[in-house]
């Protein structure tokens, strides 16, 4: 399986962009980059999943380099409530099990 | 509502006995998994089904079983056979386990072993 490489943690001060980096440098053409998020005591939640183009939803955009071995996520406005471990993570594309292998994820820190 | 449900939330037990936690999802989804996370650490796989009255194992699964007798239902049992059972537990389910979907995970249930 494919491994990512995140930052342990990260600062951000509220109302200011965050930008959140991975590497996945051994990512096959058919792997997806799929982010979630999780606060303390709670479920991850989804937040956003790109195969080669960037994507953008409610919650967040991702940028994915052109040779796929980085992306970032984007959060537009930081708000205390995006205070959360975010984890960067690839699915095989082929012969999938619907498998999401989690690293240690950034923790990040929202600043009022 | 639809969603994933866990109970309980906090589970205590004594070392030696085994425990079934539960997990319930009326969201009509295919794929069911089970995840253990240990303080500090990211998730790990213990087991997961495609579709009912089938699972395979994951990274971790020695001293879990499971069953799946209904779509809606992924019960998984912590035997005495577990080493090291005090963790936080989370299901989660997908509409198919095939790549690009997002899968919802319930809020977890905390197994503490004395």
């Amino acid at each position: 399986d494919a491994k990512t490489t995140q930052p342990n943690s990260m600062e951000s001060n509220e109302e200011e962009p965050v930008h959140l980096p991975c590497n996945h440098s051994t990512i096959s053409g058919t792997d997806y980059i799929h982010w979630y998020r999780q606060l303390p005591s709670q479920g991850p939640e989804y937040v956003i999943h790109g195969l080669t183009s960037n994507v953008n939803n409610r919650m967040a955009s991702l940028a994915i380099a052109e040779d796929r071995k980085s992306s970032t996520l984007i959060l537009h406005r930081a708000t205390l409530r995006d205070a959360a471990v975010y984890y960067c993570i690839l699915s095989p594309g082929s012969g999938n099990t619907g498998k999401l292998i989690f690293g240690q994820g950034t923790t990040l820190q929202v600043k009022p | 509502d639809g969603g994933i449900t866990q109970s309980p939330k906090y589970l205590f037990r004594k070392e030696g006995q085994n425990v079934t936690l539960s997990c319930e999802q009326n969201l009509n989804h295919d794929a069911m998994y089970w995840y253990r996370q240990d303080p500090g650490q990211g998730l790990r796989l213990i087991y997961y089904s495609q579709i009912v009255n089938d699972f395979q194992k994951g990274d971790i699964a020695e001293g879990y079983s499971v069953s799946r007798e209904k779509k809606e239902s992924f019960p998984l049992t912590v035997t005495s056979a577990q080493k090291n059972p005090t963790a936080f537990y989370l299901c989660a389910s997908s509409i198919v386990a095939e790549e690009g979907y997002e899968q919802y995970f319930g809020p977890g249930t905390r197994l503490t072993v004395t």
